[in-house]
């Protein structure tokens, strides 16, 4: 089974600020295939980066992915007041798909 | 546009059982992998189950395996998890999601289970 480490555990960012979040893989992970996902309080997780550096449909370009192998980096260049939130990245290369410990990313 | 509607959850005592549904619609639901993934209070998320397309392949997480059967109708378009000997630590939002080998997730909104006495 692929762990997926993320860190920091939570980052404490002001707007406009650049947040970078961390995924690091016990195992290369086939393909690319890591994905980021944001969840907010009471919602869904919602994809933001699959292929490792892809954006989903209707995600702002300030959302940037990068990284093979076993790291990989979400960014996100200007911080919006609605972007706080918990991001998560998950391998969906190798069953079983697995899911990082996730990023707080809240407001200083 | 993929949609994913979860149902089934409620309060339950330990011991018991509950069946969770996900009508699936806006894709070709037999063309997909569908998994089950819940989220304690406060917690991370944890992959449940899993089924492929055709049913031929299913698998779960350590935690629930022997407890709890993921199945699917591919004529109706749904999803099932059925939970038996439910635990206090099985207390989560339950998600189903769209997705698989080499295919992000869609999620739907999740559905609430508590279990306590």
């Amino acid at each position: 089974e692929i762990v997926l480490t993320q860190s920091p555990g939570t980052l404490s960012l002001s707007p406009g600020e650049r947040a970078t979040l961390s995924c690091r893989a016990s195992q290369s992970v086939s393909s690319s295939y890591l994905a980021w996902y944001q969840q907010k309080p009471g919602q869904a997780p919602r994809l933001l980066i699959y292929g490792a550096s892809s954006r989903a449909t209707g995600i702002p370009d300030r959302f940037s992915g990068t990284g093979s192998g076993t790291d990989f980096t979400l960014t996100i260049s200007g911080l919006e007041p609605e972007d706080f939130a918990v991001y998560y990245c998950q391998q969906y290369g190798s069953p079983p798909l697995t899911f990082g410990g996730g990023t707080k990313v809240e407001i200083k | 546009e993929v949609e994913l509607m979860e149902s089934g959850g409620a309060f339950i005592q330990p011991g018991g059982s509950l069946r969770l549904s996900c009508a699936a619609s806006g894709f070709n639901f037999n063309g997909y992998s569908m998994y089950w993934v819940r989220q304690a209070p406060g917690k991370g998320l944890e992959r449940v189950s899993g089924i492929s397309g055709n049913s031929g392949s299913i698998n779960y997480a350590d935690s629930v395996k022997g407890r709890f059967t993921i199945s699917r109708d591919n004529s109706k378009n749904i999803l099932y998890l059925q939970m038996n000997s439910l635990r206090a630590e099985d207390t989560a939002v339950y998600y189903c999601a769209k997705g698989g080998i080499g295919v992000p997730f869609d999620w739907g909104q999740g559905t609430l289970v508590t279990v306590s006495s």
